[in-house]
């Protein structure tokens, strides 16, 4: 249980073209997900916090306009990336949430997407 | 948040044990989690431990806790060549977790 699904798991594109990234929670429901970025050997840094049905909290230093995050249902987040350009070349890591088999509340993590943006 | 901090990179023998360590910053931390990242993935969590526990032990993983130091480490036992990942601590703070910059456990054979 708690299996966290991310897509695409890879993307190259243009710059100036925008990208959507989606995130599922696959057997349980998540009202919260998290939306992260990493950089080559760095940490996770959290860009934004998304709650069903109502609108992201973003971190300081995280361009809303830039990153679009909808968490339409208890399963689904996406974040896009609109007018990407090469310095949003990253890997994005959702979380949703929950207790699932540990009992507890923690987050439980998506694969991860890489983006190139050429 | 602040800044957790971690050994940043870690190389043991095949067979012998690794301890990880990590400072956390929130003494109000409910729960502290290690997750285990190989390389291009995302990450999994390993354990977790509550903030009013000394030591959980989960096969070859044990956590022990000082609360009143901060500090959290992660012993592996038996460490074999497939534990090589990057390993973050981190402690939730408020509904988000704040990750320490990893430690790489490098084992070799």
């Amino acid at each position: 249980g708690a299996v966290v699904s991310q897509h695409p798991s890879w993307v190259i594109c243009k710059s100036g073209t925008s990208v959507k990234i989606e995130c599922r929670s696959l057997d349980f429901q998540a009202t919260t997900m998290f939306w992260y970025r990493q950089f080559p050997k760095q940490s996770l840094m959290l860009m934004a916090t998304s709650n069903e049905g109502s609108k992201a909290t973003y971190e300081q230093g995280v361009e809303k306009d830039k990153f679009l995050i909808n968490h339409a249902s208890l399963t689904l987040s996406t974040l896009t990336v609109t007018s990407a350009h090469p310095e949003d070349s990253s890997f994005y890591i959702c979380s949703a949430r929950g207790s699932g088999t540990v009992g507890v509340e923690t987050q439980y993590f998506g694969p991860g997407t890489r983006l190139l943006v050429l | 948040g602040e800044d957790v901090e971690q050994s940043l990179f870690l190389s043991v023998r095949e067979g012998d044990s690794s301890v990880i360590n990590c400072t956390y910053t929130d003494s109000s931390s409910t729960y502290l989690y290690w997750y285990k990242q190989e390389p291009g993935a995302g990450l999994q969590l390993l354990t977790y431990i509550f903030s009013n526990m000394d030591m959980k032990q989960d096969q070859r993983l044990t956590v022990l806790l000082n609360k009143k130091d901060k500090h959290l480490s992660l012993r592996i036992a038996d460490t074999q060549t497939g534990d090589s990942a990057i390993y973050f601590c981190a402690e939730m703070e408020g509904y988000a977790l704040n990750f320490g910059k990893g430690t790489s456990l490098l084992v070799t054979p």
